[in-house]
């Protein structure tokens, strides 16, 4: 079963300029989940989606962060304008249940650089 | 946001050493997980525990759940090379999960 996919791996980008993460969860799982890593630091939460609804995106910096989940399957988690402290790793996660699970799967990860 | 506080921040032992590390947290929360993560991976779920005082192995790794509900720690023995790594700690609740800063393991074979 192939895992979370995500793409780029790797993005360095000039601050104020956007940038776009695509994530593809795990086929069948309804739950889909984007975290921001900092160095050093554990995942936190941005958004997680139920199907194509976002239930919770209080996390979520409004002013310059989006997400979409169109058909409830893949996802894309966009910055504009980028900012320096947007640099660090952006995790998708997805899980097979409704509701906010524990037990996600984690794809690898996209590290945005912002110069 | 808020997250647990985990420690050590790193650690460098000795292959075939045993390892212990603790998260801690103000809040209580109704399950502990404790996940690995590898350079340039995702998180990998280890362990979870559903219960105060629990203990609970997986091969050579045991975690106890506190009985205060706001603490967790997560042994290792008999470490091997591939155990290096970030170990979180994380707590969850119905509707949240946080994760600690992680506890960076090295092992020197």
């Amino acid at each position: 079963e192939a895992g979370v996919v995500q793409s780029p791996r790797y993005k360095i980008i000039e601050k104020k300029q956007p940038v776009a993460f695509w994530c593809n969860p795990i086929s069948g799982h309804n739950t889909l989940y984007w975290y921001r890593q900092n160095l050093g630091q554990g995942p936190e939460l941005l958004i997680r989606y139920e199907n194509e609804e976002a239930v919770d995106d209080s996390q979520l910096p409004k002013d310059r962060f989006s997400a979409e989940r169109l058909k409830g399957v893949d996802s894309t988690l966009k910055i504009q304008p980028a900012e320096l402290g947007d640099s660090a790793v952006y995790l998708c996660a997805s899980s097979p249940r409704l509701a906010f699970a524990y037990e996600q799967y984690f794809g690898p990860g996209t590290r945005l650089t912002v110069t | 946001g808020q997250q647990l506080n985990q420690s050590p921040q790193s650690m460098f032992i000795q292959e075939g050493e045993d390892v212990s590390m603790n998260c801690t947290s103000s809040s209580i929360f109704n399950t502990w997980l404790w996940y690995k993560q590898d350079p340039g991976e995702g998180p990998v779920l280890l362990i979870a525990l559903y219960k105060a005082g629990e203990l609970t192995s997986n091969g050579r790794l045991t975690a106890q759940f506190g009985i205060t509900r706001k603490d967790s720690f997560l042994n290792i023995s008999a470490s091997i090379p591939s155990d290096v790594g970030i170990y979180f700690c994380a707590g969850h609740n119905n509707n949240d999960m946080r994760f600690g800063a992680g506890t960076r393991l090295t092992v020197k074979p």
